[in-house]
């Protein structure tokens, strides 16, 4: 069964940064494009970064290009988040997701329970 | 980017009747090359993260009941509940991901 597990989460200042983890179980790990998506409070689901399964080819959403960094670790079947310059918009429960085995135009069939952000002063 | 649109914000029907949400795409998410729509369902339950309930605009997933039912192409989608359970209340959402991943607002489902 396939088990994703998100950690890192807390409240952090404006400017501030933190990493997200997300570790991954239950599945080949270093053969799925991996997903970060967010949730702001009582709003939708906005895709926020993905990475293929080599770790080699990160993308972002524009509105976190230049602060948000995703990497990955295939021998700690882990997915991370760097999370950098933090504004109050960036404020969401953040959920990792698996995507296709061998492109990244797919749905996330598999989600873990999401980790909660909070940025205020 | 494409941004999808759902209809309705909210929708209440009664136990056992339908339930009909819509979703339309600001271009087409039709692949000529496969001719696949690249759009997906998800059900996320208060406190939950989403569950994937449809792909392909149609394609079922494993262990979702066959009450739950997608259709539509190029633009306009429709996610299909034929007989509303309890369990169903849910928030809604749709996805595309012809280019890049954008969800759609989500649709509350209520027990009327």
């Amino acid at each position: 069964e396939v088990h994703l597990v998100e950690s890192g989460g807390g409240l952090v200042p404006p400017g501030g940064s933190l990493r997200l983890s997300c570790a991954a179980s239950g599945f080949t790990f270093s053969s799925y494009w991996m997903h970060w998506v967010r949730q702001a409070p009582g709003q939708g689901l906005v895709w926020v970064s993905r990475i293929n399964s080599e770790g080699n080819s990160p993308s972002n959403a524009d509105s976190v290009k230049g602060r948000f960094t995703v990497s990955r670790d295939n021998a700690k079947n882990t997915l991370y988040l760097q999370m950098d310059s933090l504004r109050a918009e960036d404020t969401a429960v953040y959920y990792c997701a698996r995507g296709g085995s061998n492109r990244w135009y797919t749905e996330f069939d598999s989600w873990g329970q999401g980790t909660l952000v909070i940025v205020s002063s | 980017d494409i941004v999808m649109t759902q209809s309705p914000d909210s929708l209440a029907v009664s136990l056992g009747e339908r339930a009909t949400i819509n979703c339309k795409s600001s271009q087409s998410v039709l692949y000529s090359s496969d001719n696949k729509n690249y759009l997906a369902w998800y059900q996320q339950k208060p406190g939950q993260p989403p569950k994937l309930l449809i792909k392909w605009a149609s394609t079922r997933e494993s262990g979702v009941p066959d009450r739950f039912s997608g259709s539509g192409s190029g633009t306009d989608f429709t996610l299909t509940i034929s007989s509303l359970q309890a369990e169903d209340v849910a928030v809604y959402s749709c996805q595309q991901y012809y280019s890049t991943h954008t969800f759609g607002q989500g649709t509350k489902l209520e027990i009327k």
